[in-house]
Order: C-alpha cells, then structure tokens, then sequence
C-alpha cells in the first residue's frame, strides 16, 4: 500500500467554521490531488498539486483552498464550512501525473450541520 | 468536454460466475488512458487496471480484463471467477495527458453466494 494518510478521517462541524483537512505522503511522489466523493455523482477533483507551492484548480474548486509548502503534505482547507460540503474527501498521490497511477489515501467522512 | 458514463448502477452475478461491466466516454482525443478503480466496503480506492488507448492489445491483471473498442469508445472491464471480496463499487476514468481525470459515476457489484 502507498504511504498516504489523512487527518481526521471523520469530523462534524458547524456552518461557517473554517476547516483543514490533511493528506500526508511518504511516497516522496510529485503530484497530490483532493477530490469530493458524493452519491450520484462519482469522484470529483477539486484541486491538484504538481509540485511544492504549484496547485491549480479541479472541477469543483469554489469555497476551497489548497496549500502545498512540503512535498508530504497537502492541505485542504474549507474557508466557511457549508452544508453542501458534507461529503467525503479523498487525497490520492502519483508519480508521474494524472495518466500515472493513482493511489488513494482512505478518506475523510466531513459532515457540516 | 469529456465525459465518463456507466449506464449500470447496480449489477449482482453469482459467485464463481463472469460479470462484465460497461463503460463508455466521449472524447476527440487520440491519445489517452483508461482506468477501471475498485472501491469496497472500506472505501479505500484501488485501481484495478490501467489501459493506454494507443494500445491496442487489451489489458489484464489476473482476473481481471478490459474489452477496450476504441472505435466504439467502449472500455468494458470483465470479472472472471467472481468472488466474495470483489463486491464493491466500480469506478471507470478517463485521463488525457496534462489534463484531469474524469471519473464515471459507479457501478456497485454484488457477489451472490
């Protein structure tokens, strides 16, 4: 299994609280991703990193920020938590891009009241 | 844009009996790549099998196959010799170079005993 954990992996929070996940890699891989699982609708990329300080957006990027300042780590941050964001979160990692593997961290269960 | 369709939300087959499970996509891409991803009870997201469209020659990991008509835009994934452990949700994806993958919405798998 590749090294990848997230933190938490579950949380209940209220509307308008700022939220951060954590995806934490010790693959040393170049390229991380957040995506949002919901019933219906699959998985959904909301941002992407190809390098420490270098993110770009995904399909579903509004109300949420990423940061990259180490090569491990991968933050996801939830500005002003909505009920639309209940969902569950995934991070996953490759070596070589989006046509490469990707090995999927076990996920984040957020619920917002 | 592309897109990613699995036309089957649910299937069951018995157990020790072959399931194939469909996938189409919309591309006017020539080069490419598709994935089959398994996601069980755990929810930890693993891939499956890997096919690089400029391939011809369809992919295989043990049991596991894909019937892949790029004419047809078809990338079928069959399951030989099904087993208890391979109930789960099945996800197809789609990925263009230096684009994002694109995810189908899921097939769940039922293994019947």
């Amino acid at each position: 299994d590749a090294g990848i954990t997230q933190s938490p992996r579950h949380k209940v929070t209220e509307t308008g609280t700022p939220v951060t996940l954590r995806c934490h890699q010790t693959e040393n891989h170049r390229y991380m991703y957040w995506y949002r699982q919901d019933p219906g609708h699959g998985l959904r990329l909301i941002h992407y990193s190809y390098g420490v300080k270098d993110t770009d957006k995904g399909e579903v990027s509004d109300g949420y920020s990423v940061s990259r300042s180490k090569t491990e780590d991968f933050l996801l941050t939830l500005e002003s938590a909505t009920s639309s964001q209940t969902s569950v979160y995934f991070c996953a990692i490759s070596r070589g891009g989006s046509t490469d593997t990707q090995y999927f961290g076990p996920g984040t269960r957020l619920t917002v009241l | 844009a592309q897109t990613v369709t699995q036309s089957q939300p649910e299937m069951s087959v018995q157990e020790a009996e072959t399931v194939t499970l469909s996938c189409t996509y919309d591309t006017s891409e020539s080069d490419y790549y598709l994935f089959w991803y398994k996601q069980p009870p755990s929810r930890q997201m693993i891939l499956v099998i890997r096919q690089e469209a400029y391939k011809q020659q369809n992919a295989t990991e043990n049991r596991f196959s894909v019937n892949f008509q790029k004419a047809a835009k078809s990338f079928s994934l069959k399951i030989s010799d099904s087993q208890l452990g391979d109930a789960a949700m099945y996800f197809c994806a789609y990925n263009r170079r230096d684009d994002k993958i694109i995810f189908g919405k899921g097939t769940r798998l039922h293994i019947l005993p």
